[in-house]
Formats: C-alpha cells, structure tokens, sequence
C-alpha cells in the first residue's frame, strides 16, 4: 500500500519563485490536511479540505493556496515563496470513521 | 501560553529503563488524545489514543489527567528501536482539522 505520497521530497526556491507540492492519497480518505513542521514547534496546519470539493483555511494559511483535484489529490501551492515558508511539509488524510491521520513522507523546503 | 506543551529533552537514556513523558494542554474543552512518533526525518506515525481510564499497548502506557490537563506516556523496558521524537496531540473533537500537536520530546535510549 503506497498509503500517502508527496512529491518532491526536496526542493530549493528562490524568493519570489512559485511551486506546488503535490499530494496524493489511495486509501479512499474524505479528509485531507497540509501542515507545516519547523523546528521547535508543533505541526501547524495551513489548510484542510474534509471531502473532495470543499478546502478551508487552519492555522497558518497566509501565502499559501490549495486544491483538492479530486478524492485523491490535494495540492499546496506556494505564489511568491518567501524566506519564511522555509519548513517541512507534510500532508496527511484521515479516513472519517477513524481519528487516525495518515502522513506522507514530507518535502523539505528551502527559499533562499 | 501555548496550547500543547512538551518538554522537548532530549531525554537519554539506558536500554531497559522506564521512561515517562508529560504534556500539558490548555484547551479544558479538548476532547481527543493522542501520542504520535516522529523518527528523525520522517512523517509522524499514531502510536497511541489516549483514552480518560488510562491505556496499555504493549510496553507502553498512557494517562490522562483531565483536571491537571495533562496527559502522560510511559515506557518500559526501553529499546534501541524506541529512540525518536514523540508527539503530544490534543483536539477539541475528533475532527483532524481541529487537533494541536505539541512541539516533541526527543528520546535517545543507549545501548
């Protein structure tokens, strides 16, 4: 079971560059979730979509956008990559039934 | 105040001791409890529910103090294998968009 997959795993911007991180899930999950990991803190959740059609904003989602393609893809877009978005992400899907999150491997995230 | 607070170690040490973590929560209303495992450069993994009567898996035993809102991990018979960053997860529902994830303890068991 390939479970929850991102790419790319790694990834180095310029200030200013644009890129998607992509995420894709096969377990059939309604609920999707992209966070953000620096050091020294917990996971912080930049936006949510709880079933294909829907996305909404979490914690942190200033410079951030997404879409949810389908059931299975939902994907984070940087605009204009700041310094600050320097982070690892992670994106995770939950089945509803279940509290459990699922998460992918993560893409560390380098704007210079 | 932040909302999930953990001290974040790292806590070192021998294989085969007992080791017990706490993590503080500030949302009196929370209602969901976890603790995942972080291995170095991984994705976190759940390792446990945190359930109000306490909850063995194994090894490992969790606690919730509903009044102190804390919640505790112990392990025991600590192994090789058990070094990693564990993560307190607390939600005000069961609703994944809702859970706060403490920042983590790191362990380091030694041979």
């Amino acid at each position: 079971n390939a479970g929850v997959t991102q790419t790319p795993k790694f990834q180095v911007l310029k200030t200013g560059q644009s890129m998607t991180l992509q995420c894709a899930q096969d377990m059939n999950h309604n609920s999707m979730y992209w966070y953000r990991q620096d050091p020294g803190m917990g996971l912080r959740l930049i936006y949510y979509s709880a079933s294909e059609g829907t996305t909404d904003k979490g914690e942190v989602p200033n410079g951030y956008n997404v879409s949810r393609l389908n059931k299975r893809e939902f994907s984070l877009r940087l605009e204009s990559a700041a310094p600050s978005q320097t982070s690892v992400y992670f994106c995770a899907s939950r089945d509803g039934g279940s509290e459990k999150l699922f998460f992918g491997s993560g893409t560390q995230l380098s704007v210079l | 105040r932040k909302e999930v607070e953990q001290d974040p170690g790292p806590f070192n040490v021998p294989e085969g001791a007992t080791v017990a973590f706490n993590c503080t929560y500030s949302n009196s209303a929370s209602q969901s409890f976890f603790w995942y495992r972080q291995d170095c450069r991984k994705e976190p993994k759940l390792l446990m529910s945190v359930y109000s009567s306490g909850n063995e898996d194994g090894r490992f035993t969790a606690q919730l103090n509903r009044a102190s809102q804390y919640i505790s991990l112990l392990i025991r018979d600590s192994k090789l294998s058990d070094s990693a960053t564990y993560l307190c997860v607390v939600g005000w529902d069961n609703y994944g968009q809702n859970f706060v994830f403490g920042p983590g303890t790191r362990l380091s068991v030694l041979p």
